[in-house]
C-alpha cells in the first residue's frame, strides 16, 4: 500500500500559520477517526502531537490542531516559532489491512 | 515514567537475520492491553510501520513485510523483540520501538525509544 501523500516541504515565517495536507484514500483516511500527526526534530524520535483528528495529548501546544474532510488530513500550525521547524508525518488506520499507514512526510522551515 | 531502550546488532549481513529487542522500564509490559511495536526509518527518509505486539502474544505485522517479520514478547524480563530474516540494503534505517497511546489500539504511537541504525552490509 503506497504512502500518504503529503506536501515535501513547506515554508512559513514566525507569527504566521501553515497547513500541511494529508491525502489517502477511502480505505484510509475516508473510511475512519484514527488519524495522527507526529512531529520529528533532526536526529530525535517522533513525538506525537495529535491524535483522532484532532485532540491534542497532553503538553502539547495548543497552536497545533488538525481536522479531516473526505480522503485529507490537515495539521494546521499556527503563530509559527522557530521550534516548529521539523518534520510533520500524517499516519492513519488502514481498514483493509490492519496497519498504520504514514505519509511521506512534510520538512517545515521557519524562516 | 515509561521508557523505551532498543538494543541490537548495528551491522546484520546481507540474507541474515535482524534481530533486536526494546526493553521497558517504568511500567509493565503486562499492565493493561497496549500494543508493543515497532517503526523504522531509512535514513533521509520517512517512517515505516513494521507491526505489534500484545502481551499476550498477538501480533499485526505490516502487509509488505509480514512474510519476513516475527515478534515476540518476553513478560519475564520486560520487553519485546522482532526478527527480520532475509535482510537487504533496503532494510537498513534507523529502528524504533513504541508503545501505542490507547488500550487495544494498534496507534498512534505515543510512546518511542531513541532508535537503532541498523545497517545491512557484507
Amino acid at each position: 500500500q503506497s504512502a500518504l501523500t503529503q506536501p515535501a516541504s513547506m515554508t512559513g515565517s514566525p507569527g504566521q500559520s501553515v497547513t500541511i495536507s494529508c491525502t489517502g484514500t477511502g480505505n484510509d483516511i475516508g473510511s475512519n477517526n484514527f488519524i495522527s500527526w507526529y512531529q520529528q526534530h533532526p536526529g530525535k524520535a517522533p513525538k506525537l502531537i495529535i491524535s483522532a483528528v484532532n485532540n491534542r495529548p497532553s503538553g502539547v501546544s495548543d497552536r497545533f490542531s488538525g481536522s479531516k474532510s473526505g480522503n485529507t488530513a490537515y495539521l494546521t500550525i499556527s503563530v509559527l516559532q522557530p521550534d516548529d521547524e521539523a518534520d510533520y508525518y500524517c499516519s492513519s488506520y488502514t481498514v483493509s489491512s490492519t496497519f498504520e499507514l504514514f505519509g511521506g512526510g512534510t520538512k517545515l522551515t521557519v524562516l | 515514567q515509561l521508557q523505551l531502550q532498543e538494543s541490537g546488532p548495528g551491522l546484520v549481513r546481507p540474507s541474515e537475520t535482524l534481530s533486536l529487542n526494546c526493553n521497558v522500564s517504568g511500567g509493565s509490559i503486562v499492565r493493561g492491553s497496549f500494543s508493543w511495536g515497532w517503526v523504522r526509518q531509512p535514513p533521509g527518509k520517512g517512517l515505516e510501520w513494521i507491526g505489534c505486539i500484545y502481551h499476550s502474544g498477538k501480533t499485526f505485522y505490516n502487509p509488505s513485510l509480514k512474510s519476513r517479520v516475527t515478534m515476540s514478547v518476553d513478560t519475564s524480563k520486560n520487553q519485546f523483540s522482532v526478527r527480520l530474516n532475509s535482510v537487504t540494503a533496503a532494510d537498513t534505517a534507523v529502528y524504533f520501538c513504541v508503545r501505542a497511546a490507547g488500550e487495544y489500539q494498534l496507534l498512534p504511537q505515543a510512546y518511542w525509544g531513541h532508535g537503532v541504525l541498523v545497517t545491512v552490509s557484507s
